[in-house]
């Protein structure tokens, strides 16, 4: 049973224009999301993360948007460039710590 | 610069073999993870540890041991590789428990023929 639900699988957007990624969860003990991008031949690094008791964080271009009454978060790209092509996944942890919980990923092309 | 190594980028075994995955981070990172990583499946836990010695069961240990005799250490066993094996294993580590970042390998190539 997958504890992330991350949609769509695939995502294609031309270059300036917002990429949005979407991930939904069902646990409510679940007390970070953090989003990881990973490159061909690399292993995934952390993008970008947020805490429930947040409803949106910036950094840069990248933003999470979170919605703790729907159980639901996203990453915004703004700006997406062709360098920020690349396989996202969403995540969720759960206390006591440390059991990370990823969405089965979202590849984005971004089209010059 | 922090840093997470795995043995080998690519390998590639024969069915029944017993497979050695090896991971090393640099950090003093407390905790150690293995995850196998599909397509359309995303990361899925294989086995974690959060000191030396101890180990924990992700969501799909079947298949799968690990040891973990020193703390930077971290190491993925098939004990008999069968091909539903083949996959990417991704080792990462993180700091403590807690709300801290995973830090991962660059990934390890399965293939069981």
């Amino acid at each position: 049973q997958q504890q992330v639900k991350q949609s769509p699988q695939s995502l294609i957007v031309q270059k300036g224009g917002i990429s949005i990624i979407n991930c939904a969860y069902e646990n409510t003990a679940f007390d970070y999301f953090p989003w990881y991008q990973q490159f061909p031949g690399k292993g995934p690094a952390l993008l970008i993360a947020i805490r429930p008791d947040v409803s949106e964080k910036k950094e840069g271009r990248f933003t999470i948007s979170f919605n703790k009454s729907a159980k639901q978060f996203s990453l915004h790209i703004m700006d997406s460039q062709p360098g920020d092509s690349a396989t996202y996944f969403c995540a969720a942890e759960t206390p006591p710590g440390n059991q990370f919980y990823f969405g089965t990923g979202t590849s984005l092309t971004v089209i010059p | 610069d922090v840093k997470v190594t795995q043995s080998s980028r690519y390998l590639v075994k024969r069915t029944g073999e017993k497979v050695f995955l090896e991971c090393v981070q640099d950090m003093d990172h407390e905790n150690m993870f293995w995850y196998r990583q599909d397509p359309g499946l995303g990361l899925r836990l294989i086995y974690f540890s959060y000191d030396v010695k101890m180990k924990e069961k992700g969501d799909i240990p079947e298949g799968y041991s690990v040891s973990r005799e020193k703390k930077e250490r971290f190491s993925l066993i098939l004990e008999s590789a069968s091909t539903n094996q083949t996959s990417m294993y991704l080792c990462a580590s993180t700091r403590d428990r807690g709300l801290y970042e995973q830090y991962f390998g660059p990934g390890t190539r399965l293939t069981v023929t």
